[in-house]
């Protein structure tokens, strides 16, 4: 029942590596977001995409960058990894003019 | 710009007490609100959306424009209600009005339910 998968729960990466996470959905979104989870500042967006090979700059893009290829896959990329990018990141999807994300189990990132 | 908060980081009530999880945002035009929740371990998940008008597991929450608040309520708390709370809202709007759902949440709302 699974409708928006994130490959990875856990990831420990060095500073300076570049980081890729990845996102899937099956239910054919056409938006698809990137938020980083951190204590005691909600949920900031990244990036996100409302359609193949689009996509726009949320309030927090620096240091990140994102790739839409597929309609079905939403990336993001850490070009350069830094340790306050130690965080948990959620991918969702929507579809467009619907409401309500669905969300994906996150990905707990650790730069050391 | 678009901005929610929710003022309190922790709530704690008694099982069986009422409980209100506030929430204000700003924003000039007509704003969609929601609330989602967090379960321990669980994946984050849409509770209710105002348009809607639904109740959900014995949550409300009405939009006051006056005030600018989507309050979460629920008359008599329970256990399983322990979570984290995001309010959130969409009021982004491309060509041609379509809405690309593009969400603000609030820093978030831990409620604990004591026994």
């Amino acid at each position: 029942d699974v409708k928006v998968t994130q490959s990875s729960r856990y990831l420990v990466k060095r500073t300076g590596e570049k980081v890729f996470l990845e996102c899937v959905q099956d239910m054919d979104h056409e938006n698809m977001f990137w938020y980083r989870q951190d204590p005691g500042l909600g949920l900031r967006l990244i990036y996100f995409s409302y359609d193949v090979k689009m996509k726009e700059k949320g309030d927090i893009p620096e240091g990140y960058s994102v790739s839409r290829e597929k309609k079905e896959r939403f990336s993001l990329i850490l070009e350069s990894a830094s340790t306050n990018q130690t965080s948990m990141y959620l991918c969702a999807s929507s579809r467009v003019g619907g409401l309500g994300y669905t969300f994906g189990s996150g990905t707990r990132l650790t730069v050391v | 710009a678009q901005r929610v908060t929710q003022p309190e980081k922790l709530l704690s009530v008694f099982k069986g007490a009422p409980v209100e999880l506030k929430c204000n945002y700003s924003y000039s035009g007509s704003p969609e609100l929601f609330w989602y929740v967090q379960y321990s371990r669980q994946r984050l998940q849409l509770l209710l959306r105002h348009i809607s008008r639904e109740s959900i597991k014995g949550f409300t929450a009405d939009l006051n424009k006056g005030e600018t608040s989507f309050h979460l309520k629920k008359p008599f708390a329970q256990e399983e209600d322990s979570a984290m709370y995001y309010c959130a809202l969409s009021g982004f709007r491309g060509a041609g009005g379509t809405s690309y759902g593009k969400l603000t949440f609030g820093q978030g709302t831990i409620l604990t339910v004591h026994p």
